[in-house]
């Protein structure tokens, strides 16, 4: 199992530009994540999808979109970055039951 | 609503000396509570978790918490750290009916040898 891999690892955009980040779990897990880490503040979540064909906001959603293409898949969509966009953002899934959840190992994103 | 307390931003430890890093809690429902662990520009770890059933909670590396209902404490322990322990830790509570974790800013320990 290669749990929840993410790419791209790290990503440099201008201002403005758009890009997708993807996300792959292959524990057949129904729940999904994107998070945001900040210095000082943690893991903020921006969006999850409870199941396949929801999408629901966390606490920091604007600037973002997802997409839940399957039950496998989650990506994060950035239409137009921006400068407070740079973070390190981290995917998750979770299991059923505990709701212990398994992070992907993160991408790194600078807007310039 | 769920959140969680972590007094110290930071614990420095000599290395072979107890490790201990605190933590408090607030969620609705019945706690399912975790540590994850996070190592420089590394991705989140879990290292244990409490549902229900022992207080006392063994988890990875020689980790282990203390659930206890009466203060919402859950804090995380090592009998003898190291210095490879150094890095970042979070306590993360969820109530049994929530749909996700809460994560704070979490403890930074630095293990001196």
């Amino acid at each position: 199992n290669a749990g929840v891999t993410q790419t791209p690892k790290f990503q440099v955009l201008k201002t403005g530009q758009s890009m997708t980040l993807q996300c792959a779990q292959d524990m057949n897990h129904n729940s999904m994540y994107w998070y945001r880490q900040d210095p000082g503040m943690g893991l903020r979540l921006i969006y999850y999808s409870a199941s396949e064909g929801t999408t629901d906001k966390g606490e920091v959603p604007n600037g973002y979109n997802v997409s839940r293409l399957n039950k496998r898949e989650f990506s994060l969509r950035l239409e137009s970055a921006a400068p407070s966009q740079t973070s390190v953002y981290f995917c998750a899934s979770s299991e059923p039951g505990s709701g212990r959840e398994y992070f992907g190992p993160g991408t790194r994103l600078t807007v310039t | 609503a769920q959140s969680v307390a972590q007094p110290e931003d930071q614990v420095n430890v000599a290395e072979g000396n107890p490790l201990t890093v605190k933590c408090t809690y607030s969620v609705s429902g019945n706690p399912y509570l975790f540590w994850y662990v996070q190592y420089p520009n590394r991705g989140l770890q879990f290292l244990l978790k409490y549902i229900t059933g022992d207080n006392l909670v063994k988890g990875s590396y020689g980790f282990e918490a203390e659930f206890n209902k009466s203060q919402t404490s859950f804090h995380l322990k090592k009998p003898s750290a190291l210095v490879s322990d150094s890095a970042l830790y979070f306590c993360v509570p969820k109530g049994s009916n929530d749909y996700k974790l809460s994560f704070g800013a979490g403890t930074t320990v630095t293990v001196r040898a």
